[in-house]
């Protein structure tokens, strides 16, 4: 089987640009969630996905978006980027149902100058 | 929300030893799940425990939910296991599982 696909795997961006980062799941899965992991504030859940529907949200601003799509894959947008946006953005799979393991993608390295 | 403190937050052993590594939370949960962060940055889901024991390999893990902590244990560490651990817990609620909160990690060196 295989495991959860992020791309890309680096970005370069400045400031105000806007970016979208893909994840697709393990297949099977229907939840989708993503984290933002920097050196200063750690791991941050950002919101979750399940079936098309954001089901969770974390404490990040309106700038921070994301969808999922009917075969799972999700996207995750971040608009007028900021410097403090630099971080590594990984992306969850799993099944979704209470008792789910995450499986973590490789991440997205965003650089934001 | 949820505060999860993990101790160590560094440790350097030799290959061969064995050591404990521990996640205290504040709260009750329904969701603890142990993380290893490789060098690479790849996080590696090592436990789903929310209660008792699990072993896998040189790997186990206990938690007691009731006194909401939890310990990983790594007997005869090898050079691979160096990187950075996590604990992470949540809640299931109706609305489905709430995004998971981290600790800051132990970090393990293992020296040959």
């Amino acid at each position: 089987k295989a495991g959860v696909t992020q791309t890309p795997r680096y970005l370069i961006k400045t400031r105000g640009q806007q970016v979208t980062l893909s994840c697709s799941p393990i297949s099977g899965h229907r939840s989708v969630s993503w984290y933002q992991q920097t050196p200063g504030q750690g791991l941050q859940f950002l919101f979750e996905y399940f079936s098309e529907t954001q089901r969770n949200k974390g404490n990040f601003p309106g700038r921070f978006s994301g969808r999922q799509f009917s075969n799972s894959r999700s996207e995750m947008n971040v608009s007028t980027l900021e410097l403090g946006d630099s971080a590594l953005y990984l992306c969850a799979s799993s099944t979704g149902t209470p008792g789910g393991k995450l499986f973590f993608g490789s991440g997205t390295q965003l650089s934001v100058l | 929300g949820i505060q999860v403190e993990q101790s160590p937050p560094d440790l350097i052993l030799q290959e061969g030893a064995n050591s404990t590594l521990r996640c205290n939370f504040s709260d009750s949960v329904n969701n603890l799940q142990w993380f290893h962060q490789n060098p690479w940055g790849q996080l590696i889901n090592l436990f789903y425990i929310p209660s008792g024991t699990k072993q896998n390999g040189r790997l186990s893990a206990t938690t007691v939910a009731t006194e909401r902590y939890s310990l990983l244990y790594i007997s005869s560490s090898q050079t691979t296991d160096s990187g950075v651990y996590f604990c992470a817990v949540g809640a299931y609620s109706g609305g489905g599982a709430d995004g998971l909160t981290f600790g800051k990690g132990t970090h393990l060196i293992i020296q040959p």
